[in-house]
């Protein structure tokens, strides 16, 4: 079964420093999002994307996160100097074109650490 | 704003038993509800999703039923194994809105 994937599967960064999360869509799926976890907290969404740009984002995804689909396959989630509250799970998901009907296929996620 | 709280936040059972898992929302103007499951350190398998037009779905040992108007959502698994231990999230979309909003999560225990 297709499935989405992330890399890497955990990542330690120091405080301040640029970060990158990798993912790769499920390939006929047209709608990509990042949700994040904090430890012990809710899954809480951060940002869709659709048709080569930001549809939907959250009141977290401030000026220091973007997001990217540099080509066919790959959807990127760039920190640009993170902070210690940063650290969380981060996931990517997916979901086909009709975004109201489909459910959403997450990955493994990439555990982020911020030092 | 809306809210999704799930009840029990965790459960141990003896396998074999038949459990239900509680989700319930505040705004009833949702158009889907999914189901998911995570286990230790992984990332989130939908196991159901639910239209706002349907009162429930099946998979499998799993059912889960969605009454919008009282806002709550149960998912039902039959005959539990070892191997259902895990927390189950529940997740619901609103109209014209990509984001899921996540309950708290019940962590599943079954034991031999």
């Amino acid at each position: 079964e297709p499935e989405v994937t992330q890399t890497p599967s955990h990542q330690v960064t120091q405080m301040g420093q640029e970060v990158i999360l990798r993912c790769v869509p499920i390939s006929n799926h047209l709608y990509f999002y990042w949700y994040r976890q904090i430890l012990g907290q809710k899954v809480e969404f951060l940002v869709s994307f659709y048709n080569n740009e930001i549809s939907e984002k959250s009141e977290i995804f401030d000026d220091q996160f973007s997001v990217e689909r540099p080509d066919g396959s790959n959807f990127t989630l760039k920190i640009r100097s993170t902070k210690l509250e940063d650290s969380a799970m981060y996931f990517c998901a997916s979901s086909e074109r009709a975004v109201y009907s489909q459910p959403q296929h997450f990955g493994d996620g990439t555990r982020l650490s911020i030092l | 704003k809306q809210e999704v709280t799930q009840i029990p936040a965790a459960l141990s059972v003896p396998e074999g038993e038949n459990l239900v898992l509680n989700c319930s929302f505040t705004d009833s103007a949702i158009y889907n509800l999914q189901w998911f499951r995570q286990d230790p350190g992984k990332g989130l398998t939908s196991l159901l999703l639910i239209q706002s037009s349907q009162r429930e779905q099946t998979s499998g040992r799993l059912n889960a039923s969605l009454d919008k108007s009282s806002g709550r959502s149960t998912l039902y698994i039959a005959a539990s194994q070892p191997g259902d231990s895990a927390t189950y999230l529940c997740a619901v979309k609103a109209y014209n809105t990509d984001k899921l909003i996540f309950g708290t999560g019940t962590r599943l225990q079954v034991f031999p």
